[in-house]
């Protein structure tokens, strides 16, 4: 079974350009996640999608940053205009259910470094 | 506000050494706690986590944590520790509520084994 997929897995942009992350998750999770761990920081929440619907994007930190996942299945994330502060690894996870015990899987990450 | 402190940042040991790290907590509701590793190059693997029953887990590779609900503390442990243990580990709490769900993630602690 495949993993969690994440692309690209390194993207340098200049400040004021736009990137689009992707993510993939394991195939049947309806639950997925996007997380970002700035540099010597802790890997911080950014939201929770339910098939296509954000459950909860309280950690989305501004409106610079737009996720969506069309269809339930594959997840973007962009970043327009990108800031030096985006800088940092974005990790994708997925999970079947939310039962107690969930697991979430998490992908490979994609670095971005905002210049 | 729900937090995870990891105490340890770096830590560095011989092989065959024993592994304490320490983990502790800050909310008041039923937890699901885990441990996550990521080894150098690889993405985030869940090492072991705890939802109810026997407060002490046995994750993969050797490894175990216990659960110590009047100390808020879910310490990692191994007895001998191997080279291909270094590593970055990071202890977590799931937080689940109404249709939603988040991790709550350590700052990590970074583990150098000298072989």
């Amino acid at each position: 079974e495949a993993g969690v997929t994440q692309f690209p897995s390194h993207s340098v942009i200049e400040k004021g350009q736009t990137v689009t992350l992707r993510c993939d998750p394991i195939s049947g999770h309806d639950n997925l996640y996007w997380y970002r761990r700035v540099m010597g920081k802790e890997i911080k929440f950014l939201l929770h999608f339910v098939k296509e619907s954000k459950q909860d994007e309280s950690g989305m930190p501004n409106n610079r940053f737009l996720a969506e996942r069309t269809g339930g299945t594959y997840s973007t994330l962009k970043v327009q205009p990108a800031e030096l502060e985006d800088s940092g690894v974005y990790f994708c996870a997925s999970s079947q259910d939310l039962q107690e015990g969930e697991t979430q899987y998490f992908g490979p990450g994609t670095r971005l470094l905002v210049l | 506000a729900q937090s995870v402190s990891q105490h340890n940042h770096h830590v560095i040991l011989s092989e065959a050494a024993s592994l304490e790290l320490g983990c502790n907590y800050s909310y008041g509701g039923t937890v699901n706690l885990f441990w996550y590793v990521q080894y150098p190059g690889q993405h985030l693997q869940l090492l072991l986590k705890y939802f109810s029953g026997d407060p002490l887990v046995k994750g993969i590779k050797g490894f175990e944590a216990e659960f110590i609900k009047s100390k808020f503390s879910f310490n990692l442990r191994k007895p001998s520790v191997q080279w291909s243990d270094t590593a970055e580990y990071f202890c977590a709490v799931n937080l689940r509520y109404s249709s939603a769900s988040k991790i709550i993630f350590g700052s990590g602690t970074r583990l150098s084994i000298r072989p």
